[in-house]
């Protein structure tokens, strides 16, 4: 029973194409978020979703657009990838503000070549 | 605004010694501490949270963490490392509003000697 579960794990594309990356959370949280994380392993918040709604985004190129159909998924579509949006994206989620924590999922790891 | 400063990005200590990471944060408001755990290739697992309880918080693995408010500091701690904590550790910082973001320190790599 995976808490939160991205898929794919890892996606390696060629540049100039579109990609999606796909998150669902079983938690019953009311926020989901989506960070990178860079090649020196620094993270940073990109979006965040409260009930569906978007409360926090980023200064993240408008190529990068999240989309959250239900407050248990929030997917990743990225347009015209570049050689720079290789890293490991991660999706979370939390309750109440975070009050309890913030479960992570494992990753995307995403290679433009 | 909310930000988060790890001193050191390397730390190495030898197996059975004492672990210490250090973290400074900066709120607005009173925060909510965390510290993580990201094994090579894995995702990032909670190793222990500060929410306005007891200052002194002990997580899994043996660590802990004590909240100093006049310092700004959330410390983590390990009494003696073993062979498998060697990991990057990242401190994190919210200020609990609903929807609110983790604002992450720049990690600490933690090596441990045999």
């Amino acid at each position: 029973d995976t808490a939160v579960s991205q898929t794919p794990k890892y996606l390696v594309t060629q540049m100039g194409n579109d990609k999606s990356i796909k998150c669902e959370q079983n938690l019953g949280h009311d926020t989901m978020y989506w960070y990178k994380q860079d090649s020196k392993k620094f993270l940073k918040i990109m979006f965040s979703y409260n009930n569906k709604e978007l409360i926090i985004n980023e200064t993240v190129p408008n190529r990068f657009s999240p989309k959250s159909p239900d407050k248990a998924h929030l997917n990743l579509h990225i347009n015209s990838l570049e050689l720079g949006d290789s890293a490991v994206y991660f999706c979370a989620s939390s309750l109440q503000g975070g009050v309890y924590g913030y479960t992570f999922g494992s990753g995307t790891r995403l290679t433009v070549v | 605004a909310q930000s988060v400063t790890q001193l050191g990005s390397h730390v190495s200590v030898s197996e059975g010694a004492l672990v210490l990471l250090r973290c400074n944060y900066s709120s607005s408001v009173p925060p909510y501490l965390f510290w993580y755990v990201q094994y090579p290739n894995q995702g990032l697992q909670l190793l222990l949270k500060y929410t306005s309880a007891a200052t002194l918080v002990k997580g899994i693995n043996g660590f802990e963490a004590e909240f100093k408010k006049s310092e700004t500091s959330f410390h983590l701690t390990k009494p003696s490392a073993h062979m498998s904590d060697a990991a990057e550790y990242f401190c994190a910082v919210s200020e609990g509003n609903a929807g609110n973001m983790l604002t992450f320190g720049g990690g600490t790599r933690l090596m441990v000697k045999p």
